[in-house]
């Protein structure tokens, strides 16, 4: 178990729709990071959260939006969804920034339909 | 630009094999850090190790050994007499300061250990 609890598990939804993924990191880590891992395109970076503030930005769409709020839990909100936006979800956190390691939720596997 | 390539995408050997996974990478960046995750087919990944850019001593952790060369860029991951166990996909990861608060995966390699 890393610590990192990421809710739900999984997710099916339809096109067009809006969800929330949720993640909380472990406990004393201030940075929140979100992965998107496709089949075609391996780990994507989406965007970095510091002790709330964003830090850096990926590849992440104008229709994916986050937020760290201030018992430093994270939300990653995806709308308008597409068929390609079936994914999994990753959420990692560390205790500082990238000189550290980050530890891994599990993921949650969005399905598109 | 910072880079990690994986170019073995996929290795399958017997058990008790040794295997070696290779991992190059690429970045401007003086002090920088390199990492290895395991992606179980449960599908959550777990990290391995983080070797700082400044230390290039090899690490041993049971069957799994690190090889860390600056020179040639790699950080190779070698399982020893591998397990059936050991069958995931295995991702080496870079983080620098260069602007970008990050971590960079290779494409991974998934490794196939047959019983």
């Amino acid at each position: 178990d890393s610590g990192v609890t990421q809710t739900p598990k999984h997710l099916i939804t339809a096109t067009g729709q809006r969800v929330t993924l949720r993640c909380s990191p472990r406990s004393g880590d201030l940075s929140v990071y979100w992965y998107q891992q496709s089949l075609d395109q391996g780990l994507q970076f989406l965007i970095q959260y510091y002790n709330g503030e964003e830090r850096a930005k990926g590849n992440i769409l104008e229709r994916f939006s986050a937020q760290q709020f201030p018992d430093l839990h994270s939300e990653l909100n995806l709308s308008s969804l597409e068929l390609g936006d079936s994914a999994l979800y990753f959420c990692a956190s560390s205790v500082g920034t990238v000189s550290t390691e980050a530890f891994f939720g599990q993921g949650t596997r969005l399905t598109v339909v | 630009a910072q880079k990690v390539t994986q170019a073995q995408t996929e290795i399958s050997v017997v058990e008790k094999e040794d295997v070696t996974l290779d991992c190059v990478y690429e970045t401007r960046d003086t002090t920088y850090y390199l990492f290895w995750y395991k992606q179980p087919p449960s599908g959550e990944l777990v990290f391995l190790i983080r070797r700082n850019s400044f230390d290039e001593q090899n690490e041993i952790s049971g069957r799994y050994s690190w090889n860390f060369q600056k020179s040639t860029s790699s950080f190779n991951f070698t399982i020893t007499a591998s397990q059936v166990v050991d069958s995931a996909v295995y991702f080496c990861a870079l983080s620098g300061f260069s602007g970008t608060y990050k971590y960079i995966f290779g494409t991974g390699t998934r490794l196939k250990v047959l019983a």
